[in-house]
């Protein structure tokens, strides 16, 4: 298909693990990226990867890549009720267009 | 600390009216963007712009226009304001680095049409 997809909704207890999955289209996209949208505010870039790598690790944030299958994650280690967010995958395509999912609403409890 | 600026963050049109939006930025980059954001659609691209003068058709370009004639400024403009059009508009600019090829982006402007 043409769109970037995401599942709407998780919801994951205080201190688990959260897997933040995205199914993108372009094969040839160079960087695939993860934010964060907090309520009432503007998006956050949390981190991105690039094409040639498999796995990016960043504190508490791990982000697979699977090009064969098109499929990013994006895991959150020890999730906080301060996570709770919707996150979005992005990917780039031709001529510089930077592409979104419909955003996955992460809710954590405490 | 780059900055991307709307002018706008609550506004109220009327059926008709001409809306600009205005997006500033003040880190000289190339390649800006207009989206919105809808519940359950995420971010849809409307116009990009990859330099002065310069712009492209996003995926839901119909009944807006862009206007770039400044690098630092890209306005998104709805000739004749509609209710279909209520929603949350996000600047984003992109600067190009050898550590990655960056995104950022104003806080939005929330747009309702009465």
């Amino acid at each position: 298909g043409e769109d970037v997809e995401q599942s709407l909704f998780l919801s994951v207890r205080e201190g688990d693990s959260s897997v933040i999955n995205c199914t993108y289209t372009d094969s040839s996209s160079t960087y695939l990226y993860w934010y964060k949208q907090e309520p009432g505010a503007g998006l956050q870039l949390l981190t991105y990867i690039f094409s040639n790598m498999d796995m990016k690790q960043d504190q508490r944030l791990t982000v697979l890549l699977n090009k064969k299958d098109k499929h990013l994650s994006l895991r959150i280690a020890d999730t906080q009720t301060g996570d709770s967010a919707i996150y979005f995958c992005a990917e780039t395509r031709g001529g510089g267009k930077l592409i979104f999912g419909q955003g996955t609403e992460l809710s954590v409890k405490p | 600390d780059v900055k991307v600026t709307q002018s706008s963050r609550y506004l109220v049109k009327r059926t008709g009216e001409k809306v600009f939006l205005e997006c500033v930025q003040d880190m000289d980059h190339e390649n800006m963007f207009w989206y919105r954001q809808d519940p359950g659609l995420g971010l849809r691209l409307i116009y990009f712009s990859y330099d002065v003068k310069m712009k492209e058709k996003g995926d839901i370009p119909e009944g807006y226009s862009v206007s770039r004639e400044k690098k630092e400024r890209f306005s998104l403009i709805l000739e004749s304001a509609s209710t279909n059009q209520t929603s949350m508009y996000l600047c984003a600019t992109r600067a190009f680095s050898s550590s990655g090829n960056t995104i950022y982006f104003g806080e939005g402007s929330w747009l309702t049409v009465v």
